[in-house]
């Protein structure tokens, strides 16, 4: 099946420090990428969309400036954690829809993040 | 997407089966339901999705109720490795870029 290779799995960054997760989609193309972030007992709550070639959609109340979302390739998506701050920390996740011919949403397994 | 509403937590018995609802009074008449869980630690997987029949695959079945109102996912024999969390979600069946809104799903423990 479809996956998602999402790296790293774990970061422990200092105050104040840019944090790159990266999304690869292994075995198809995925035009379009979604950044998830969940909080400890939470449910998962959508950040942003990136689509390959144009700007990514925020969703309301996150800061596109902290937030940095790169779809650099059919393959590749990267979100940048800038001036990573204690409250950023969190479960981030991505997910691409496997494409025309297959139903489904692949997840990556997810960045724990820690900011100290 | 639909709202939908699930039990916050569900408890099962190893080798039993578990019926976990959901709710979708608001579902529209193109709205897929589609079943997720996720692992501790990890990211979600796709569990089994249907639109108005009911479903079966290795994993799971679904059941939709005739007026697609509510439905309950199945798992036949409750597996320590089935404790997750799982999200019952509403909405198109669509590769073209929309994403999945996820509510609070129901937390599966499994009893030794």
């Amino acid at each position: 099946g479809a996956v998602v290779s999402q790296h790293p799995s774990r970061v422990i960054c200092k105050s104040g420090t840019s944090v790159k997760i990266e999304c690869r989609s292994l075995d198809f193309q995925a035009t379009t990428m979604f950044w998830y972030r969940q909080f400890p007992k939470q449910s998962l709550m959508l950040m942003a969309t990136s689509n390959e070639g144009s700007k990514a959609t925020y969703e309301q109340g996150v800061e596109k400036d902290k937030f940095l979302i790169n779809h650099a390739s059919l393959t590749l998506s990267t979100l940048t954690v800038t001036s990573a701050h204690p409250e950023d920390s969190s479960f981030y996740i991505c997910s691409a829809p496997q494409g025309t011919y297959h139903y489904g949403y692949t997840f990556g397994s997810g960045t724990r993040l820690t900011v100290v | 997407d639909a709202k939908t509403t699930q039990p916050n937590s569900m408890e099962s018995n190893e080798e039993e089966p578990v019926h976990l609802p959901c709710n979708h009074s608001t579902i529209s008449g193109t709205d897929y339901i589609h079943w997720y869980r996720q692992l501790p630690s990890q990211g979600p997987e796709y569990v089994i999705h249907g639109l108005t029949s009911n479903v079966n695959n290795r994993m799971a079945s679904l059941a939709i109720a005739e007026d697609r109102k509510s439905s309950t996912l199945i798992l036949h024999r409750a597996t320590l490795r089935d404790a997750a969390v799982y999200y019952c979600i509403s909405g198109g069946v669509d590769n073209a870029g929309n994403m999945l809104t996820f509510g609070g799903g129901t937390r599966l423990m499994v009893k030794p």
